[in-house]
């Protein structure tokens, strides 16, 4: 069966500091990841998706970086965090024909 | 691109019947999602629809208009754990290759009241 891991569960960084937040797919290959970030009542936007090893798309431009090294693979980092970067961050994998499915998320607070 | 409207919150009785609705304007369209999303918790799938008329799920169902850029989400028999936010989303037409992209609503807040 297919699963996603997402880590670590809830984060408290002080700003300035770097980030690495790791996304891992089993029981599929080739999906199509994507990196979404959720502000408090706020719905789901999207901030990178990547279609294979080492491609990776951006949505908007902001404070935050992906890279995909591996085929079920997907880090979110970001090299000096701001406030604004506070949320709930979710990865999300797919396959063609089918919907999304999500990791359980990261609550990042930046403080 | 994508605008997605759907209610803030709706309130509603344990037992009753609730619609949900969500309208939106795109650009392109490859099909429409509903989430259930328990506070602090990710979101999981519960309906897509892709072609106009209904689709049932047991005590959820969820109808498509794509003329009139609609949809609705139904939940019948509400029970307590149906409290939650349901986020309507739009598969795009437009993105390139495989990965279609999901634009979001920014969900509405169900209570289920006692």
């Amino acid at each position: 069966s297919q699963t996603i891991h997402q880590w670590p569960a809830t984060l408290v960084q002080p700003v300035g500091s770097p980030l690495s937040l790791e996304c891992t797919v089993e029981g599929t290959s080739n999906p199509n990841l994507y990196w979404y970030r959720q502000a408090a009542g706020r719905g789901l936007q999207l901030l990178f998706y990547s279609v294979g090893i080492g491609q990776i798309s951006s949505e908007v431009p902001q404070n935050l970086s992906a890279s995909r090294p591996q085929d079920r693979q997907f880090i979110l980092s970001s090299k000096k965090l701001l406030l604004s970067d506070s949320g709930f961050y979710l990865c999300a994998w797919s396959v063609i024909g089918n919907g999304y499915t999500f990791g359980s998320g990261t609550r990042l607070t930046v403080v | 691109g994508q605008n997605i409207d759907q209610p803030t919150e709706m309130t509603a009785t344990e037992g009753a019947i609730v619609q949900i609705n969500c309208t939106y304007q795109t650009s392109g369209f490859n099909g429409l999602f509903w989430y259930q999303q328990h506070a602090g918790e990710a979101p999981t799938f519960l309906s897509y629809n892709v072609l106009d008329g209904l689709e049932e799920k047991g005590r959820f169902s969820s109808f498509l208009s794509r003329s009139k850029g609609y949809s609705y989400l139904l939940l019948k028999e509400l029970q307590m754990k149906d409290s939650a936010s349901y986020l309507c989303a739009v598969r795009d037409g437009l993105s390139s290759g495989s990965a279609r992209q999901l634009t979001f609503g920014s969900g509405t807040q169900l209570t289920v009241l006692p």
